[in-house]
């Protein structure tokens, strides 16, 4: 079974500019999970979508902003990219149930850079 | 504020060594707990879960959750230099209709040959 996939890899933006990302789960999940790791914060939960919805939410500016599509994968944007926002973005597919023991597995992540 | 607490390390051990990576975390009704492992430039990999009191194993790798000390760890025992990577030890934490993973920072393991 394939695993995570996320496109692209590598991003470099300048600031001000805007960025897609692109995240396709396992097959026959549900759930997408999206996280920011940076060196001083580690890894930092953003929001997480389920059917289409976004079921949770971290705490991270409106810039930040996820849609899931009715295939389950997802796209995260950040509109005004700041300096702060070079990081790894991870995304993390799981079932989806509410289960205590659905686990999630990440894909490789875009590392985007901001000049 | 949910926090998890790892000590970041560097913890070096020699090869054949049992390494024992330590966890914390401050909420006390949190339910599921894993250990994910990540390699330098690459992304977390699962190891283990662990849902209940007591000791799992896997392999070389066994979690221990104590959840009236509110602590987790993870033992890795004969220690190999392809261990070297940073273990992430991570709580689900149920927000909303679905949990989210907290993560500490991390422990940076290295396996001396």
């Amino acid at each position: 079974k394939a695993g995570v996939t996320q496109t692209p890899r590598y991003l470099i933006k300048t600031r001000g500019q805007q960025v897609t990302l692109s995240c396709s789960p396992i097959s026959g999940h549900r759930s997408v999970s999206w996280y920011q790791q940076t060196p001083g914060q580690g890894l930092q939960f953003l929001f997480e979508y389920f059917s289409e919805t976004q079921r949770n939410k971290g705490n991270f500016p409106g810039r930040f902003s996820g849609r899931q599509f009715s295939n389950s994968r997802s796209e995260m944007n950040v509109s005004t990219l700041e300096l702060g926002d070079s990081a790894l973005y991870l995304c993390a597919s799981s079932l989806g149930t509410s289960a205590s023991t659905d686990t999630q597995y990440f894909g490789p992540g875009t590392r985007l850079t901001v000049l | 504020q949910k926090e998890v607490e790892q000590n970041s390390g560097p913890l070096s051990v020699p090869e054949g060594a049992i390494a024992s990576l330590n966890c914390t975390y401050s909420d006390r009704v949190s339910q599921s707990f894993f250990w994910y492992r990540q390699y330098s430039g690459k992304s977390p990999e699962l190891i283990m879960s662990i849902y209940s009191n007591g000791d799992k194993e896997d392999g070389r790798f066994t979690a221990q959750l104590n959840k009236a000390s509110q602590y987790v760890s993870l033992l890795i025992r004969d220690s190999q230099p392809s261990d070297s990577a940073t273990y992430l030890c991570a709580v689900l934490n149920y927000g909303g209709s679905q949990g989210n993973l907290i993560f500490g920072k991390g422990t940076k393991l290295s396996v001396k040959p």
